[in-house]
C-alpha cells in the first residue's frame, strides 16, 4: 500500500532562517507531487505541483521554491523565511497517467511552521 | 471568487443528529469532492462524485450534486464523536493537477 511521508511535523524558525520541508511516497511509481499551505482555520494554497523529476510548476509568486530529486521525493525550500512565511504545510500525491493526474490527492501528516 | 466554498463556516450538533454540508461552485466541473481533516493532521479523502451523477453514498455519508445549482451537499448521518473535523470540498482547477479548495466546515460533535 502507498504512504507519504513528512518531516518534521513541527518547526519554529527565526525570521531570515534556510528552510527545508521533506516528502516521500512509497508504495507508488510517477506520481504527481503537490505542495499545499493552510492558514489557521482556512483552506488549503497550491504553492507547487510537480508531474515528474525536475518538472515542477509553481502556482503563487513567493520566496519559496520546490525540488524534486527523484521520483518519490519533494522538497519545499527557502532561503530566508518571512513571517508570512508561518503556517501549515501539506504534501500530497496523486497517481500520475501519462502526464494527467487522476483526481484523489493522498495526503501526509504536515509541518507546523512557525517563523518567529 | 473561489470555487468550493462551504457553508456553514461552523456547525456544532449533538451526537446522534445528522449532519449536512453545503458547497457551491462557479464554474464547470468534471467531479467534486469531500476531504476531512483532523485538528492539524493531513486531509483524508472521504467521497468523489461525477458531474454526471447525482447522489452518492458512501457509509453514514450521503454526496449529493445540482449541477444546475453548481452546488454539493455532504449528509453525515448518525454522527459521532470521531466525526467532529473540518470537511472540505474540492472541485477540478484549470489544468489537470490544480484542484481548488474551500475554506471549509468545522464541524463538532458534541457528546
Amino acid at each position: 500500500s502507498q504512504t507519504i511521508h513528512q518531516w518534521p511535523a513541527t518547526l519554529v524558525q527565526p525570521v531570515g532562517s534556510p528552510l527545508s520541508l521533506e516528502c516521500t511516497v512509497e508504495g507508488t511509481s510517477n506520481p504527481n507531487l503537490y505542495w499545499y499551505r493552510q492558514a489557521a482555520g482556512r483552506g488549503l494554497q497550491l504553492l507547487f505541483y510537480s508531474i515528474g523529476i525536475d518538472q515542477i510548476s509553481s502556482e503563487v509568486p513567493q520566496n519559496l521554491s520546490a525540488s524534486r530529486p527523484q521520483d518519490r521525493q519533494f522538497i519545499l525550500s527557502s532561503k530566508k523565511l518571512l513571517l508570512s512565511d508561518s503556517g501549515f504545510y501539506l504534501c500530497a500525491w496523486s497517481v500520475g497517467l501519462r502526464g494527467r493526474s487522476t483526481d484523489t490527492q493522498y495526503f501526509g501528516p504536515g509541518t507546523r511552521l512557525t517563523v518567529l | 471568487s473561489q470555487q468550493g466554498e462551504e457553508d456553514p463556516q461552523a456547525l456544532s450538533i449533538q451526537e446522534g443528529e445528522n449532519a449536512t454540508m453545503n458547497c457551491s461552485y462557479k464554474t464547470s466541473i468534471n467531479n467534486l469532492q469531500w476531504y476531512r481533516q483532523n485538528s492539524g493532521r493531513g486531509l483524508v479523502h472521504l467521497i468523489l462524485i461525477r458531474s454526471n451523477e447525482r447522489e452518492k453514498h458512501s457509509g453514514r455519508l450521503r454526496v449529493t450534486l445540482d449541477t444546475s445549482k453548481k452546488s454539493s451537499s455532504l449528509l453525515i448521518t448518525a454522527s459521532r464523536a470521531a466525526d467532529t473535523a473540518s470537511y472540505f470540498c474540492a472541485t477540478r482547477g484549470r489544468s489537470n493537477y490544480q484542484l481548488i479548495w474551500g475554506a471549509g466546515t468545522k464541524l463538532i460533535i458534541k457528546p
